[in-house]
């Protein structure tokens, strides 16, 4: 079975500052890797995803995350935080050969002016 | 309108209660899936459904059953709600040959006293 983990419950950056929340992830078998983001009150919405093309993933609102799998990581960065990205963030993994997605615990992101 | 959608959008119940929450969806994705969230825990994958004749369980199975009465509906019913299912239900959905890319309703917040 795959699982992630992601660190740190909270991350708080300035307004401008570089975004990075971590992911690190387990899996038997080559895996498609996530991540969303859930705004207060909505459901959650993909950011970007790896599926074993490029190891390095562009996503939405300036968002990006590298697939090191000596690692076995996939952390997400932006390089200049916005107010609008305080929101939580989930990583998740699914093997490339079910549908069986398992998400992180979440990041909360906290950015301050 | 909103791809996926959920009813209702937030509940009320005593112990005891039997439940019904509701998921339709309009993107035709034969993929269905059912998920709470709980503060710490992430999301965790209650049941899913590949079609409408294939129903499987997630991690947290137990005290909740289902129903894909159509392509497009997926409903999770608590038979005999208790505290402990007091939480953020997501509904989600995905399609076959995709990568695994799933995407979420509104969610539904359920609270049982």
């Amino acid at each position: 079975a795959q699982s992630v983990t992601q660190l740190g419950s909270h991350v708080s950056v300035s307004e401008g500052a570089l975004v990075l929340l971590r992911c690190n992830y387990s899996s038997s078998v080559p895996p498609y890797l996530f991540w969303y983001v859930q705004y207060p009150n909505q459901g959650l919405q993909l950011l970007l995803k790896y599926t074993s093309a490029a190891t390095l993933v562009k996503g939405i609102n300036g968002f990006e995350a590298e697939f090191k799998k000596s690692e076995t990581s996939f952390h997400l960065t932006k390089p200049s935080a916005h107010m609008s990205d305080a929101a939580e963030y989930f990583c998740a993994v699914s093997a490339s050969n079910n549908n069986d997605m398992r998400f992180g615990a979440g990041t909360r992101l906290t950015v301050k002016p | 309108d909103a791809d996926v959608t959920q009813t209702p959008r937030n509940r009320i119940t005593k112990t005891g209660k039997r439940i019904m929450l509701e998921c339709s969806q309009t993107k035709g994705h034969d993929r269905m899936y059912w998920y709470r969230q709980d503060p710490g825990l992430g999301l965790r994958l209650i049941y899913y459904s590949f079609d409408v004749k294939d129903i499987n369980k997630g991690e947290i199975s137990d005290g909740y059953s289902v129903s894909r009465q159509a392509q497009a509906k997926f409903s999770l019913s608590l038979e005999s709600a208790i505290p402990n299912q007091t939480a953020l239900y997501f509904c989600a959905t995905g399609q076959t040959g995709t990568s695994g890319t799933q995407y979420f309703g509104p969610g539904t917040r359920l609270l049982v006293l």
